[in-house]
């Protein structure tokens, strides 16, 4: 199947730092990637839609600002989490859909857990 | 919100039993689909189901819809050790997002 790289798979920073998550379809071109947050046993939290091109959509509750998406080419998306915080701390995982993913198939990646002190 | 909910919320049970997950989503869906997470990991997709589908099967893994109820059910048969894991359902509506469920705890024990 498709595959979606994430990296890093953790990150542990000081607070007030910033962080890149870089998200890469391998084997796809994904027109549409999503960027979500889960806390620990709890479900994944749709953060924003990142769609080739444009401006990112984001969730309602979701900072802007906080939370930069970009989504220059095809296969690469990067959420950047900026001046980090201790509750900033979480799993984050993105998803992309490709051309042919119009049945609403994701292949997600492998998650990057950021711990911020 | 299509937040969906899911019961139980864990469940155990033992090598070669069955297990079986609920999942309830409160508006209309294109499909609904099944994801596996192990722990610390990211979702593996199992299995879509189309809103005019009322059943699927794919391997040990049976899926139901009734939209009527605005349900889904995910039988694994036989289960294994391996299949311990997070099992979440996710709602697909009219935009395309994907909504997730609370998600099901299950522990199979050898």
């Amino acid at each position: 199947g498709a595959v979606v790289s994430q990296h890093p798979s953790w990150v542990i920073c000081k607070s007030g730092t910033s962080v890149k998550i870089e998200c890469r379809s391998l084997d796809f071109q994904a027109t549409t990637m999503f960027w979500y947050r889960q806390f620990p046993k709890q479900s994944l939290m749709l953060m924003a839609t990142s769609n080739e091109g444009s401006k990112a959509t984001y969730e309602q509750g979701v900072e802007k600002d906080k939370f930069l998406i970009n989504h220059a080419s095809l296969t690469l998306s990067t959420l950047t989490v900026t001046s980090a915080h201790p509750e900033d701390s979480s799993f984050y995982i993105c998803s992309a859909r490709g051309r042919t993913g119009a049945t609403g198939e994701l292949f997600f990646g492998e998650g990057s857990r950021l711990t911020v002190l | 919100s299509q937040q969906g909910e899911e019961d139980p919320q864990a469940l155990s049970i033992q090598e070669g039993e069955n297990a079986t997950m609920n999942c309830s989503y409160k508006t209309s869906i294109n499909n609904l689909q099944w994801y596996r997470q192990n722990s610390g990991r990211g979702l593996v997709h199992l299995i879509l189901i189309r809103s005019n589908e009322r059943e699927k099967h794919s391997g040990r893994l049976r899926v139901t819809l009734d939209t009527s109820k605005k349900s889904s059910s995910l039988l694994i048969t036989a289960s294994r050790a391996a299949d311990t894991a997070s099992y979440f359902c996710a709602a697909s509506g009219s935009a395309r997002q994907l909504t997730f469920g609370s998600g099901t705890q299950l522990t199979v024990l050898p």
